[in-house]
């Protein structure tokens, strides 16, 4: 069974830091480019990043670039992402999801999502 | 950066309705735009992607159409289980996404 398990998320004053982790299953992880999704408390889906298969890629929307960091360990099957300088705007849960595509056209979607670890910064 | 724009952002529906919800791109996405259900409390699931290729985990009374700009997810029966928020997603600028801003479906 394919499987993704968000850790890491809790309570951060502004200004912190925050490492989260995805552990993924029942997949051949280094094939797979993988991004991480967020959503505030009543809104909308929001990506944040996303990382290349071969881990050499990286990109990041506006709202939180130069501040997280996305990685990724193929020894350990696992996805990260840094977040530092955390504001009460970052307050959300974060899914990391499973990216792939079709093989024709290269019609890229996300398939496989965590349940999501949720992320407060509040002082 | 590319815009998505969903339509309506809400709506209210009885069961055996048929919805429809619109998505338009800021610019020309050929068909990579997906179409993602989300229950409350759940983490998303993938409904369509391509634009109109549904995923077998969904009956087929939900269907996607469009190109370019302008796309449509439509419900052709609503069902109780349908109840929930969709989301449009592009998808043609590689591992850049833009979601649009959701549309929830809720019961009348």
């Amino acid at each position: 069974e394919v499987q993704l398990v968000e850790s890491g998320g809790g309570l951060v004053q502004p200004g912190g830091s925050l490492r989260l982790s995805c552990a993924a299953s029942g997949f051949t992880f280094s094939r797979n480019a993988m991004s991480w999704v967020r959503q505030a408390p009543g809104k909308g889906l929001e990506w944040v990043s996303s990382i290349g298969g071969g881990g050499g890629n990286t990109y990041y929307a506006d709202s939180v670039k130069g501040r997280f960091t996305i990685s990724r360990d193929s020894s350990k099957n696992t996805l990260y992402l840094q977040m530092n300088s955390l504001s009460a705007e970052d307050t959300a849960v974060y899914y990391c999801a499973k990216d792939d595509f079709l093989t024709v056209g290269y019609y890229y979607y996300m398939d496989v999502w965590g349940k999501g670890t949720t992320v407060t910064v509040s002082s | 950066d590319i815009q998505m724009t969903q339509s309506p952002s809400s709506l209210s529906a009885s069961v055996g309705d048929r919805v429809t919800i619109t998505c338009r791109a800021s610019q020309s996405i050929g068909s990579y735009l997906n179409w993602y259900q989300q229950k409350p409390g759940k983490a998303p699931k993938l409904l369509i992607c391509a634009a109109s290729s549904l995923q077998s985990a969904f009956p087929s009374r939900f269907s996607g159409s469009g190109s370019g700009t302008d796309f449509t997810l439509t419900i052709t029966s609503l069902q109780p289980e349908d109840f929930a928020t969709y989301y449009c997603q592009q998808t043609y600028t590689t591992l850049t996404w833009t979601f649009g801003h959701g549309t929830r479906v809720e019961i009348k």
